[in-house]
């Protein structure tokens, strides 16, 4: 079955620190990969994708790669903000048609400055 | 124009009412969803529609109905509300294919008394 095992948080950065979100995947076939933002009070809005294997994902100075080798797509940023403070999920749709998406549990980020 | 709206954004509501939550997206998207997000953010697919049809029903009480009048609205039904059903719940809406972004509404946090 599809499932993602998403970094457990939280966690507390300060102020343009390195960011390492670690996320792994289980699916069939070859499912495209995804980043969602929550920020407070809000719904979840797309950061990042990739669709193919080596294919990289970058938005707002975030990015993560695709590695079919080891089933993961971790996301990093080089220099948090405080306005970078949110819930980041790492999901997956598989290819079967049913564009479910199926999401981590969520990390929670908080940036101090 | 906000592209998936939902309403009521705040919903409180005493045990063995019956309720429902409103969702329309003007993106002309084939496929519509909720999700339900528990207290430590946790995102659980309910159901999805694509064309007016439920392609996926994970293993939701059947209190829970979601109807959909037309391909722009997914409503979501609850019958004899429990206080485990107090949640945020979403909804979300896509074009057809597994690489394509989904969009998701504000949500509406229901509390139930």
């Amino acid at each position: 079955g599809n499932s993602v095992t998403q970094m457990e948080g939280p966690v507390t950065l300060s102020e343009e620190a390195f960011l390492t979100i670690n996320c792994t995947y289980t699916a069939t076939g070859y499912p495209s990969l995804f980043w969602y933002v929550q920020y407070p009070g809000e719904g979840l809005q797309l950061l990042l994708k990739a669709t193919k294997a080596d294919d990289k994902g970058s938005n707002k100075g975030f990015e993560a790669t695709y590695r079919k080798e080891t089933t993961s797509f971790h996301l990093e940023k080089g220099s948090v903000q405080v306005s970078d403070s949110a819930v980041y999920f790492c999901a997956l749709t598989d290819q079967t048609g049913a564009n479910n998406l199926f999401f981590g549990t969520g990390t929670r980020l908080t940036v101090i400055p | 124009d906000t592209a998936v709206s939902q309403t009521p954004k705040y919903l409180v509501t005493q045990m063995g009412n019956d309720k429902s939550i409103k969702c329309e997206q003007n993106l002309g998207h084939d496929t519509m969803y909720w999700y339900k997000q528990d207290s430590k953010k946790f995102l659980k697919i309910m159901f999805s529609y694509n064309n007016k049809e439920l392609i996926i029903n994970e293993t939701v009480p059947n209190r829970f109905s979601p109807k959909s009048p037309d391909k722009a609205h997914l409503n979501l039904h609850i019958n004899s509300l429990e206080l485990g059903d107090s949640a945020v719940y979403f909804c979300a809406s896509s074009r057809q294919g597994g690489d394509t972004e989904a969009f998701f509404g504000q949500g509406t946090r229901l509390t139930v008394v």
